[in-house]
């Protein structure tokens, strides 16, 4: 199993420009998640699903946009990019039942808006 | 507003020594209280997770404490290993669809 994967890696984008990052997690996990990390801010929720064609903001959802449209696939959109989306991105997946709802990571999204 | 507070924000322990990373939260509605472990380059993985049930949970040498009506709780690494540098974040959820509010993070250092 490959577990939690994001697409790109690394990516540099210019102010005013739009991408897509992708998350696919092969774990047949409900929920997934969508994360940036900034120096000394952890990690805060941008937006998070709980089943295929659901999703709901999180803490910071100001700037993006998501879809499921398929259980395995998360993407988090930025349609118009700030320099202040600059940092790196996490998307985590969850099996969503039981006491111990764990979160699996992907390797992480490192995205510089200049 | 920041519901989770984790300090400090970096650590630096000998080998064999003891490491010891707080955190402190706000809201009582919280129910379940996890640490990851990050090394450089990598997405966060769980190490060790507790409910507000017990006290304490120990699996090795990572120990999780809780106080309840402290509204703290704290991660303690026995016999740290320079293998444990890494960045370590507390994190705490309501089970509202399990989204977790981390802490800043603490980098820890350990050296040989």
């Amino acid at each position: 199993n490959a577990g939690v994967t994001q697409t790109p890696k690394f990516r540099v984008l210019k102010t005013g420009q739009s991408m897509t990052l992708l998350c696919a997690q092969d774990m047949n996990h409900e929920y997934m998640y969508w994360y940036r990390q900034d120096p000394g801010m952890g990690l805060r929720l941008i937006h998070y699903s709980v089943g295929e064609g659901t999703t709901a903001k999180g803490e910071v959802p100001d700037g993006y946009n998501v879809s499921r449209l398929k259980k395995q696939n998360f993407l988090l959109g930025l349609e118009s990019a700030a320099p202040s989306q600059t940092s790196v991105y996490f998307c985590a997946s969850s099996y969503g039942r039981g006491d111990w709802n764990e979160q699996f990571f992907g390797p992480g999204t490192r995205l510089t808006v200049l | 507003q920041q519901q989770v507070k984790q300090s400090p924000q970096s650590l630096i322990v000998q080998k064999g020594g003891i490491s010891i990373i707080n955190c402190a939260y706000e809201n009582t509605a919280f129910d379940y209280f996890p640490w990851y472990q990050q090394f450089p380059g990598k997405g966060p993985a769980l190490l060790i997770a507790i409910r507000p049930d017990v006290s304490e949970k120990k699996e090795g040498r990572f120990t999780i404490s809780f106080n309840k009506s402290a509204k703290q709780f704290s991660l303690h690494i026995m016999d740290s290993q320079p293998g444990d540098s890494a960045t370590y974040f507390c994190a705490a959820s309501s089970g509202s669809y399990g989204k977790l509010t981390f802490g800043q993070g603490t980098i820890l250092t350990v050296h040989p």
